[in-house]
């Protein structure tokens, strides 16, 4: 089976700009959660969508929001970026009790 | 709210060494435990896991985890690493009623020296 994959891999953007980030689940796989690793704050639970609706949310500003299609496949959005929101995100997918995690996306604020 | 916590930022130890790294949780429920390592430049890999049943857990390249209930702990170890090892392992907790929200610990980067 193929692993999570997340598009695109690095992105630059500029304060105030919004960004969407996507990620597509192992085949089968319902539930896919979303992550922030950054040094200094490690690794935070955005949220995580199954069978298209959101399930949990994490201590996020409401600036981070997502969203998952029929097909599993889910985007992640940032609005009005910050410089703090430059980090590694990271998309886990699911089928019953263990996360797989995919290479994630390192977004640059500037 | 649960919290994951890890003694060691960071561990240097000699090819050979046993290796032991610290978890403590905060949880008065039910958990399920798991323990992820991030190789440089690659992405996060299951080490081991544990649901229930016999709290010594083995997961791949020669690692075992113990739950112990008591003391809200899930230590990691090894008995000889290589240095292929080195790498950041994280500890994760996840309340077995909600869904598939993790809380990682810090996370520990271990060196080993050839």
């Amino acid at each position: 089976k193929a692993g999570v994959t997340q598009t695109p891999r690095y992105l630059i953007k500029t304060r105030g700009q919004q960004v969407t980030l996507s990620c597509s689940p192992i085949s089968g796989h319902r539930s896919v959660s979303w992550y922030q690793q950054t040094p200094g704050q490690g690794l935070q639970f955005l949220f995580e969508y199954f069978s298209e609706t959101q399930r949990n949310k994490g201590n996020f500003p409401g600036r981070f929001s997502g969203r998952q299609f029929s097909n599993s496949r889910s985007e992640m959005n940032v609005s009005t970026l910050e410089l703090g929101d430059s980090a590694l995100y990271l998309c886990a997918s699911s089928g019953e009790e263990t996360q797989y995690f995919g290479p994630g996306t390192r977004l640059l604020v500037l | 709210a649960q919290s994951v916590s890890q003694h060691n930022h960071h561990v240097i130890l000699s090819e050979a060494a046993s290796l032991e790294l610290g978890c403590n949780y905060s949880y008065g429920g039910t958990v399920n435990l798991f323990w992820y390592v991030q190789y440089p430049g690659q992405h996060l890999q299951l080490l081991l896991k544990y649901f229930s049943g016999d709290p010594l857990v083995k997961g791949i390249k020669g690692f075992e985890a113990e739950f112990i209930k008591s003391k809200f702990s899930f230590n990691l170890r090894k008995p000889s690493v290589q240095w292929s090892d080195t790498a950041e392992y994280f500890c994760a907790v996840r309340p077995s009623a909600a869904g598939n929200k993790l809380t990682f610990g810090g996370g520990t980067r271990v060196l080993v020296k050839p």
